[in-house]
């Protein structure tokens, strides 16, 4: 079975360019989460989908990012311009019972801004 | 405060060897509570939930002290293939999880 499936793996790009990252979940999971991992801060939560519906968005830094999941197949999040201290590991998770259950995350996209 | 802390180590130990990692959790108001495992530069895996009774699987255990907001993850006979990052995660109802830093464990031949 395939697993939560992330693209690109990786993105260098410069500062104020915009980046999107893509995320499809596991099929019939209807929870899907992205998180932000440094070696500063650790795994962040950034937001979290419940049948497609964001429930908790507070931990999106600010206006920069967006994220949007317009069918139980697909999400995206998108940083707009970015800048260096944006550059992280970004993970998208997904599972079926909500977030009391374990997370299935996907391989990551590591992203670089110069 | 933090809300999830644990020890970062590393843990440096023999094979063979057992080894204890602690976590304290700063909202009495958790309900759920799991060890990760994360391997250097893969992303993080479901290594066991955590009972209020304590549960076992293979040569880990797993405990919670709700009185203390304590969890600890016991690896006994420890193999080299344990050599990994292990997160101390919590949810509060209605929220998403969270995720402590991590603790580094190195087990060498």
């Amino acid at each position: 079975d395939a697993g939560v499936i992330q693209s690109p793996r990786h993105e260098v790009t410069e500062m104020g360019q915009e980046v999107t990252l893509r995320c499809k979940p596991i099929s019939g999971h209807n929870s899907l989460f992205w998180y932000r991992q440094t070696m500063m801060r650790g795994l962040e939560l950034l937001i979290y989908f419940n049948n497609n519906v964001p429930i908790d968005d507070s931990g999106m830094p600010e206006d920069r990012f967006s994220a949007k999941m317009p069918n139980a197949s697909f999400s995206t999040l998108k940083i707009q311009p970015s800048e260096p201290r944006d550059s992280a590991v970004y993970f998208c998770a997904s599972t079926l019972a909500g977030p009391v259950a374990g997370l299935f995350f996907g391989p990551g996209t590591r992203l670089t801004v110069l | 405060r933090k809300e999830v802390e644990q020890d970062p180590g590393p843990f440096n130990v023999p094979e063979g060897a057992t080894v204890a990692f602690n976590c304290t959790y700063s909202n009495s108001a958790s309900q759920s509570f799991f060890w990760y495992r994360q391997d250097c530069r893969k992303e993080p895996k479901l290594l066991m939930s955590v009972y209020s009774s304590g549960n076992e699987d293979g040569r880990f255990t797993a405990q919670l002290n709700r009185a203390s907001q304590y969890i600890s993850l016991l690896i006994r006979d420890s193999k080299l293939s344990d050599s990994a990052t292990y997160l101390c995660v919590v949810n509060q109802a209605g929220t998403a999880l969270i995720f402590g830093k991590g603790t580094t464990l190195s087990v060498s031949s």
